[in-house]
């Protein structure tokens, strides 16, 4: 079965604090495609970034950086010197033949 | 501008009204998808299309119907709805090879009386 688990319901953090986001992702398929999308509080779904299961290099983004591990099945999202702006639910995402979410991570980020 | 729209982007309705949501693409994608999002259970698939005509089931399609006449839409119809229909859904497209990255419209926030 597919599955996708983000354990941290909700994290807190203030400005300038570097953050991890964790994703496990569960799949027998040896293709697949990772995604993280951010939902900022005015709702819409932002995409963020897009991984295939064969390239485990680290990507890295301005302020964003992401950690691919297939080892540990897992994908997790590093916002370094967070911002206010930052502050939204993040949803990590596997796709083997269909989009399957995690339930997200909530990130405030206080002044 | 490529986008995905919907409309409305609220509703308030009471139990057995009919109503659609549409949403409609303007990048020529040929998969459609539509997704609801609640607390606790993120976002779960309702209906996909792989192109016209073509429309199958997502992981909580009860309740809810949907049709692809054309590529650029795909309408929500809720024929019955009930208030665990009460939700937001969210459209979205791709361009239809295995593992596209999927954009999604603005979202539908929808309450059920």
């Amino acid at each position: 079965a597919q599955k996708v688990t983000q354990a941290q319901t909700e994290i807190s953090v203030v400005e300038k604090e570097d953050v991890t986001l964790d994703c496990v992702y569960e799949t027998r398929d040896t293709t697949y495609y990772l995604f993280w999308y951010k939902q900022p509080p005015s709702g819409e779904l932002v995409f963020l970034i897009r991984r295939n299961s064969f390239d485990e290099q680290n990507e890295i983004s301005g302020r964003y950086s992401w950690n691919f591990q297939k080892s540990t099945s897992s994908f997790n999202f590093t916002i370094t010197a967070s911002q206010v702006v930052d502050s939204a639910v993040y949803f990590c995402a596997l796709d083997t033949d269909k989009l399957i979410f995690g339930t997200g991570t909530r990130l405030q980020v206080f002044p | 501008e490529a986008q995905v729209t919907q409309n409305p982007r609220y509703l308030i309705t009471v139990t057995g009204k009919k109503l659609t949501v549409t949403c409609s693409q303007n990048m020529n994608h040929e998969y459609m998808s539509w997704y609801r999002q609640d607390p606790g259970l993120g976002l779960r698939q309702i209906y996909y299309s792989m192109n016209v005509e073509v429309t199958d089931k997502g992981d909580v399609p009860e309740g809810y119907k949907v049709s692809r006449k054309e590529k650029r839409n795909f309408p929500l119809i809720l024929e019955s709805p009930s208030p665990n229909q009460t939700s937001l859904y969210f459209c979205a497209s791709s361009p239809g090879l295995a593992w596209e990255t999927q954009y999604f419209g603005p979202g539908t926030r929808l309450l059920v009386l």
